[in-house]
């Protein structure tokens, strides 16, 4: 049974660097078979997809947030990060990480990310002094 | 790129069926079908009901169906019970390799 788990502080000061790590059970990271992903959800609103990481290909993130995100992987530890620099108020949500799924294009043939199949229980972060 | 429009609020009386709307552009929803739709409770996570347009993970009860005509996706919940009763999102691939995702409908059961 894969899980996943978020982890990291609750607080974070406005201007500074909001960091979680998410921790992969029952799956390797390793394997190639999925997208892991970052999305967060602001108290009463929608989800907000951030971006994606494969070992296998590109990491893309959300344009709107691209200047600010970084996800990483560590396969040796079956982890997966998301940094998010000079937070704001506007950055407080329900972190959520993700396994992706994955599916070969008919019409390309390229391997794409299909949908969002297994979700962490989500971490609440809060940006103020 | 710009949310995906789904309803603010749909309802139904146990029993009946309800269909929750999301339209999008060429550029997402109507470009791929790659359309999934998730499920959540309060203070939970969302749960995956739908993936690829219209295929249900195993597990998820064959009352959920979805649907894709050019850039609006549905989906559709046939006998309407109270644990339906949660906000449903829908997502969508894009053409710039990211994903959007709707603004999320409640769903309330009479």
């Amino acid at each position: 049974q894969v899980q996943l788990q978020e982890s990291g502080p609750g607080l974070v000061k406005p201007s500074q660097t909001l960091s979680l790590t998410c921790t992969v059970s029952g799956d390797s990271l390793s394997s190639g078979s999925f997208f892991w992903s970052w999305i967060r959800q602001p108290a009463g609103k929608g989800l907000e997809y951030i971006g994606r990481i494969y070992t296998s290909g590109p990491t893309i993130y959300n344009p709107s947030l691209k200047s600010r995100v970084t996800i990483s992987v560590d396969t040796s530890k079956n982890q997966f990060s998301l940094r998010l620099s000079s937070v704001t108020a506007a950055d407080t949500a329900v972190y959520y990480c993700a396994r992706v799924s994955g599916t070969t294009d008919i019409l390309t043939g390229y391997y794409v990310p299909d949908a969002f199949d297994i979700w962490g229980q989500g971490t609440m972060v809060t940006v103020s002094s | 790129q710009s949310a995906l429009t789904q309803p603010a609020s749909v309802s139904g009386s146990p029993g009946q069926s309800i269909t929750i709307s999301c339209t999008g552009t060429s550029s997402d929803v109507g470009g791929y079908n790659y359309v999934s739709w998730y499920q959540q409770h309060p203070g939970k996570a969302p749960k995956l009901m739908i993936y690829d347009v219209s295929k249900r993970p195993s597990g998820v009860s064959s009352r959920f169906s979805g649907s894709k005509s050019g850039n609006t996706a549905s989906l559709t919940i046939s006998g309407l019970q109270a644990e339906d009763e949660a906000d449903y999102y829908c997502s969508s691939y894009t053409s710039i390799s990211t994903w959007v995702f709707g603004g999320g409908t409640k769903l309330t059961v009479l």
